[in-house]
């Protein structure tokens, strides 16, 4: 089972609003990952998680603050967002990369943010 | 020199052709390739790892040339579901960030 879910499909947000984005895997992957897409742009890596530790932050702004309850799930929670914070929200895992291998990342159907 | 470059196309196409890809990539170090396809506004999907040997998958092969640092993607018999955006993908085994994505290539394949 290759499956990552992620919760909503679909938000629709003020940017006074506190929302979540869920993301679940099942294949006992120990990395996961988001990133986020504008249309047209390739994924644009914005955290990464290693054995639940956050291990790579790409610089990315504070109103965006991911959380590794466990290995299985990561969330993105979503403050005071921007309207160019529009985008896809994609969720990914892979098993934990290692001497200079990276492995396969299967991504979730992703999370269509509109900021108005 | 980007990291991961790709011609962005679009590559039109009949039903049937044979179509090829190239992607270069900058670190000679990079160990790990993947071409990903993407339909509009879905997610990424995996469709092969590229190895040092070469692989194929039915009607799509990959290749890796380390001297000249580039992957390719060889599609034959191409379908109308074949029309999609493909990534190259590329670990830079270097500094933080894990995979590293080529902008894509867009391909049509027209009936």
């Amino acid at each position: 089972d290759t499956e990552v879910t992620q919760t909503p499909k679909h938000l629709v947000m003020g940017m006074t609003n506190k929302k979540s984005l869920k993301c679940e895997q099942h294949m006992g992957h120990r990395a996961m990952y988001w990133y986020k897409q504008k249309a047209k742009k390739p994924p644009e890596l914005m955290f990464v998680y290693s054995y639940e530790k956050l291990s790579i932050n790409e610089s990315v702004p504070s109103r965006f603050s991911p959380e590794c309850p466990n290995s299985s799930l990561l969330n993105l929670h979503l403050h005071a967002l921007q309207p160019e914070d529009s985008a896809l929200y994609l969720c990914a895992s892979s098993q934990e990369p290692g001497q200079g291998r990276s492995y396969e990342q299967y991504f979730g159907p992703g999370t269509r943010l509109t900021v108005t | 020199r980007k990291e991961v470059e790709q011609d962005p196309g679009p590559f039109n196409v009949p039903e049937g052709a044979t179509v090829a890809f190239n992607c270069t990539y900058s670190n000679s170090a990079s160990q790990s390739f993947f071409w990903y396809r993407q339909d509009c506004r879905k997610e990424p999907k995996l469709l092969m790892s590229v190895y040092s040997s070469g692989n194929e998958d039915g009607r799509f092969t990959a290749q890796l040339n380390r001297a000249s640092q580039y992957i390719s993607l060889l599609i034959r018999d191409s379908k109308l579901s074949d029309s999609a955006t493909y990534l190259c993908v590329v670990n830079m085994n270097q500094g933080n960030t894990p995979l590293v994505f080529g902008k894509g290539t867009r391909l049509s394949v027209i009936a």
